[in-house]
């Protein structure tokens, strides 16, 4: 069975500090698919990132970063330099392969940024 | 580009009323189709998911059933609303070809059964 675990429920910050949202992952299959989504105040989910399990490369896109690693099956998210529009909750999912192409998300994780 | 929609926004149903809640996408043909439920301050919730036409798929026993009669519509539907069934309803789509595996969503219907 595939499980994601976000054990961070809330996290506040400063505005221009960094943060890392912190997400785990369980599956045996060895083709899977992670994402991070944003759910802001207006509550659509915007898609941010996919990363196949064949790619460990870390990604970088502006002051958004993510960490992949296999070996401690974590899919890290960190946002440099936040700013309050950041604020939303955020989403950490897992995909297998499979052609119903089914997300299990994460709680989610809550980051408010203060002015 | 592709779209999706959804409607109503918002809706406030008694207990007992009927429900139906539709998504159409655009811009895209034969797309894997998808309901959820996320609960005030809580995640989401996978309800159906639809690979095709008249071909659904029920992930959790409910008050609540899924039609998709056209390739970019699914309806979501319920015969007696509960008050659990109040949450904000979203539907996504997704591709499965060219190894597109994200899903995308809708903006969302906020439900509220009284």
């Amino acid at each position: 069975a595939q499980k994601v675990t976000q054990a961070q429920t809330e996290i506040s910050v400063v505005e221009k500090e960094d943060v890392t949202l912190d997400c785990v992952y369980e599956t045996r299959d060895t083709t899977y698919y992670l994402f991070w989504y944003k759910q802001p105040p207006s509550g659509e989910l915007v898609f941010l990132i996919r990363r196949n399990s064949f790619d460990e490369q870390n990604e970088i896109s502006g002051r958004y970063s993510w960490n992949f690693q296999k070996s401690t099956s974590s899919f890290n998210f960190t946002i440099t330099a936040s700013q309050v529009v950041d604020s939303a909750v955020y989403f950490c999912a897992l995909s297998v392969h499979s052609s119903a192409s089914k997300i299990i998300f994460g709680s989610g994780t809550r980051l408010s940024i203060r002015p | 580009s592709q779209t999706i929609h959804q409607w109503p926004a918002t809706l406030v149903q008694p207990v007992g009323s009927p429900l139906s809640l539709e998504c159409t996408v655009e811009g895209t043909s034969n797309p894997n189709l998808y309901w959820y439920r996320q609960a005030a301050g809580r995640g989401l919730q996978l309800l159906f998911y639809s690979i095709g036409i008249d071909q659904i798929s029920s992930e959790v026993p409910q008050n609540l059933s899924a039609s998709r009669p056209q390739d970019r519509q699914f309806i979501l539907s319920s015969k007696k609303l509960l008050l659990s069934d109040s949450g904000f309803y979203l539907c996504a789509w997704s591709v499965y070809r060219d190894k597109v595996k994200e899903q995308y969503f809708g903006p969302g219907t906020r439900l509220t059964v009284t």
